[in-house]
């Protein structure tokens, strides 16, 4: 069984277009985050949620919204999309929020705007 | 905020040694270290919370010096499965938490 589980693996969409990602883990774990790798590697927080609250709010811009309808889901919204947003999205969770938690991470949502 | 990694890449061949460090200029509640493959997720290695602590992982452990503001990550008898990048990821303050700057690891045979 899948453990963090995010879908669509792939995305290919036109520039000012609305799209979504769907993350759910079965780890049991009470937080789940969102980040953004750029095409240089780079591993960049953009959210966090802990039981459905929002803990994490990094400097992103507001077309991107996430929605926790549940512990175990966490969803990413994103309007008006832009050239710049192309990058892998990684869904990841760990039992609680702090600093002593390993965080265990999806296989990613690969979003290319064209 | 983002801690700094060195070195950026390095090359190995198999059973060759490499330290890998990561650097912050505020002090860090804790250090974690993952590894990522090519096309695939960040996978958890280890977490060191205290200063001075050492920790091990078959033939990759990691040390976190006293002022808790550097973390090296030793990979000892190098295999080509080690190849991929590595991160390390520090909480500073509260919840905000950071992935450093990456290198990137190639094990040839």
């Amino acid at each position: 069984d899948t453990a963090v589980s995010q879908t669509p693996k792939y995305l290919v969409t036109q520039m000012g277009n609305d799209k979504s990602i769907k993350c759910e883990q079965n780890l049991g774990h009470d937080t789940m985050y969102w980040y953004k790798q750029d095409s240089k590697k780079f591993l960049k927080i953009m959210f966090s949620y802990n039981n459905k609250e929002l803990i994490i709010n990094e400097t992103v811009p507001n077309r991107f919204s996430p929605k926790s309808p549940d512990k175990a889901h966490l969803n990413l919204h994103i309007n008006s999309l832009e050239l710049g947003d192309s990058a892998v999205y990684f869904c990841a969770s760990s039992l609680f929020p702090g600093p002593n938690q390993p965080q265990h991470f999806g296989d990613g949502t690969r979003l290319s705007i064209l | 905020q983002q801690p700094v990694q060195s070195p950026q890449a390095v090359i190995l061949r198999e059973g060759e040694d490499a330290v890998i460090n990561c650097s912050s200029s505020k002090a860090l509640y804790s250090v974690h270290w993952y590894r990522q493959k090519h096309g695939e997720a960040p996978v958890f290695l280890m977490i060191l919370l205290k200063g001075g602590e050492q920790k091990g992982h078959e033939k990759i452990s990691a040390s976190f010096n006293e002022k808790k503001q550097q973390s090296s990550l030793y990979l000892t008898a190098s295999q080509l499965s080690y190849s991929g990048t590595y991160f390390c990821g520090t909480e500073i303050y509260g919840n905000q938490f950071y992935f450093g700057t990456g290198t990137s690891l190639t094990v040839i045979p």
